[in-house]
């Protein structure tokens, strides 16, 4: 059974950081590019980073470029999120996902049950 | 970016009948088109790629169709647990997603 476990989500104070871990099982994670996604109320679903399967080829939403950076640790089947210059338009319900590649388009096959990130004072 | 339209935001539905969501996109997305299913404090759950095939372990009476900017997400007869919130999501040119339609028991 496949699983994507996230973690490090809470309370922090705008400007400050957080790291966000996804820990995959179930799957063979090294063959796959993995994502995050991140859900408000307000803005709703909305993709945030992606990082190839090697960690070679990054990629971010315009709003956290230069804040957010991508990482994975293939032999500990695992994928992070370092959330830096945090804003409280970053608040949200933070999920990794799995990529899979239909041609040359990539749909988020699988989802962790997701942490939650509050920016907050 | 593409703009993901879905319509309508509320459908009441009783159990068995059909029902039918629509999603727009701004621009064509050709088929890459997926569909998801969220219920209250869960992630989404895959049910359509491809505008049109149904996800592993994905019920038949899940169905979905079009293709360019137009999309239908049609589930046949209406299980108590098909109530939830359901989106789409074009990954034609990077990711986006429609803002939802919660599907209740009227």
């Amino acid at each position: 059974e496949v699983q994507l476990v996230e973690s490090g989500g809470g309370l922090v104070q705008p400007g400050g950081s957080l790291r966000l871990s996804c820990a995959a099982s179930g799957f063979s994670f090294s063959d796959y590019w993995m994502t995050w996604v991140r859900q408000t109320p307000g803005k709703g679903l909305e993709w945030v980073a992606n990082i190839k399967q090697d960690g070679s080829d990054k990629h971010f939403v315009d709003s956290v470029k230069g804040r957010f950076t991508i990482s994975r640790d293939n032999a500990k089947n695992s994928m992070y999120l370092q959330m830096n210059s945090l804003r409280a338009e970053d608040t949200a319900v933070y999920y990794c996902a799995s990529l899979r590649q239909v041609d040359y388009a990539y749909y988020f096959e699988y989802w962790g049950q997701g942490t939650l990130v509050t920016v907050s004072s | 970016e593409i703009v993901m339209t879905q319509s309508p935001a509320t459908l009441s539905v009783s159990p068995g009948e059909r029902a039918t969501l629509s999603c727009r996109a701004s621009q064509s997305v050709s088929s890459n088109l997926a569909w998801y299913q969220q219920k209250p404090g869960q992630a989404p759950r895959l049910l359509i790629y491809g505008a049109s095939t149904r996800a592993t372990g994905i019920p038949a009476r899940f169905s979905g169709s079009g293709s360019g900017t137009e999309f239908t997400l049609t589930i046949s007869s209406l299980q108590s647990e098909d109530f939830a919130v359901y989106y789409c999501q074009q990954y034609n040119n990077w990711w986006t997603f429609g803002q939802g339609t919660k599907v209740e028991i009227k």
